[in-house]
């Protein structure tokens, strides 16, 4: 069975300060990996996604990969109140499918 | 994602009725989608589809079926429902970005 392990939280951030979320996954063979944001009753929204060791970085947010680690990241800069959500890391797990890790949920503080 | 379309948004139902759920999608992407959220569990997958004649079971498909009656519509359908199938139901697209899927608005389904 193919594993994401995320820490369920909540991680409490004072604003303006960087969050840092965390991911390991089981399945050697993943290739692809992303970051979406879960508001309370809404849908998942993608965020990032990787594919290669290293860092890629959109605006506030820096996803990082380690794939010799099994372990992917997402750090959020200058975190603000309205990145209080739930943060789900997915792996690909083959024939175009993913799996999704339970979530980390985020609370930035004012 | 305003490419995909669920319907109904919410619905409250009694055990043992029969229930489906629609997900239409307007840019004519293959791969379709369905997974159920419960608190605590995270998305778990249900069914997929990567055209209107390939259908695949995901992790959790029993008590469900689905219908792809078309490229652009995806029918998850409980055919007895039973209250533990309460809960958030999506359906995704796969725009064919490299597995990256996109996620309708959901339904939120009761079952008493």
């Amino acid at each position: 069975q193919k594993e994401v392990e995320q820490n369920s939280g909540p991680l409490s951030v004072p604003e303006g300060a960087i969050a840092s979320l965390n991911c390991t996954y089981s399945d050697r063979g993943s290739q692809s990996f992303f970051w979406y944001r879960q508001y309370s009753g809404k849908s998942p929204e993608l965020i990032m996604s990787i594919y290669s060791n290293g860092d890629k970085e959109d605006g506030r947010f820096t996803a990082q990969l380690n794939k010799a680690s099994q372990y992917v990241s997402l750090l959020i800069r200058d975190s603000q109140p309205s990145d209080s959500a739930t943060y789900l890391c997915a792996v690909n797990s083959g024939y175009s499918t993913l799996t999704f890790g339970k979530g980390t949920m985020l609370l930035v503080s004012p | 994602d305003a490419d995909v379309t669920q319907t109904p948004r919410n619905r409250i139902t009694k055990t043992g009725k029969r229930i489906m759920l629609e997900c239409s999608q307007t840019k004519g992407h293959d791969r379709m989608y369905w997974y159920r959220q419960d608190p605590g569990l995270g998305l778990r997958l249900i069914y997929y589809s990567f055209d209107v004649k390939d259908i695949n079971k995901g992790e959790i498909s029993d008590g469900y079926s689905v219908s792809r009656q078309a490229q652009a519509k995806f029918s998850l359908s409980l055919e007895s429902a039973i209250p533990n199938q309460t809960a958030l139901y999506f359906c995704a697209i796969d725009r064919g970005e490299t597995d990256t899927q996109y996620f309708g608005p959901g339904t939120r389904l009761t079952v008493l």
